[in-house]
């Protein structure tokens, strides 16, 4: 089955710890997301990818970092200098050409 | 200003009735309009996506988009308890970033 997969579904962080969240794809989409979503805040763009070993920055890049080694996967990592990391995160992803954003089932980061 | 504004709601409608969700927008280059459904606590799910001014339809549900205003709106009409849900607009330049507004939810009460 096709489709894009985040893991851990839950995950704590102590203070001072860095944490990565992961995210594959077997769609052989061309662009990757990484969106945050807090209470009536809907959906911030933290990173995007349109291809492998390219990535920008959202709206809330700091205290994130993200790489994109692989047209499949774009792990997305939480460092300590993230001081509110408590929230639910979604990652996506799209076919160049194609709107329709496909996203994971999300990975709710909690801090100890 | 956000980029996209979207009324958090909560909004509470009996069956049956028109539901009408608003955005709008401040970046003149959004040429992409979306409209998401997300359960509580999974992923969105693409629900209409329209390109150019106007209308579309598909079912219950219409998309409008008036470029003009900056304004965009998804109607569903009859709605039944299964629309219960946090409807999300979203829109695209000409970059690949894809925008978020904070999302509507929405509560259909049988």
């Amino acid at each position: 089955d096709g489709g894009i997969t985040q893991s851990p579904k839950y995950l704590f962080r102590k203070e001072g710890q860095n944490v990565t969240l992961s995210c594959e794809q077997n769609l052989n989409h061309d662009a990757m997301y990484w969106y945050r979503q807090d209470p009536g805040q809907g959906l911030r763009l933290i990173y995007y990818s349109q291809i492998v070993n390219d990535f920008q920055k959202g709206d809330i890049a700091e205290g994130y970092s993200v790489s994109r080694e692989k047209k499949e996967s774009f792990p997305l990592t939480v460092t300590s200098a993230q001081k509110n990391p408590t929230a639910f995160y979604l990652c996506a992803s799209r076919l160049h050409g194609n709107e329709k954003l496909f996203f994971g089932s999300g990975t709710q980061l909690s801090v100890l | 200003q956000k980029e996209v504004e979207q009324d958090p709601g909560p909004l509470s409608v009996p069956e049956g009735a028109i539901v009408s969700l608003n955005c709008t927008y401040s970046n003149s280059a959004f040429q992409y309009f979306m409209w998401y459904r997300q359960y509580s606590r999974k992923g969105p799910e693409l629900l209409m996506y329209t390109y150019s001014s106007g209308n579309k339809e598909d079912g219950r549900f219409t998309a409008q988009v008036d470029k003009s205003s900056k304004y965009i709106s998804l109607f569903i009409r009859d709605s039944q308890p299964s629309d219960s849900a946090t409807y999300l607009c979203a829109m695209r330049g000409g970059n690949n970033d894809m925008r978020f507004g904070a999302g509507t939810r929405l509560t259909v009460k049988p």
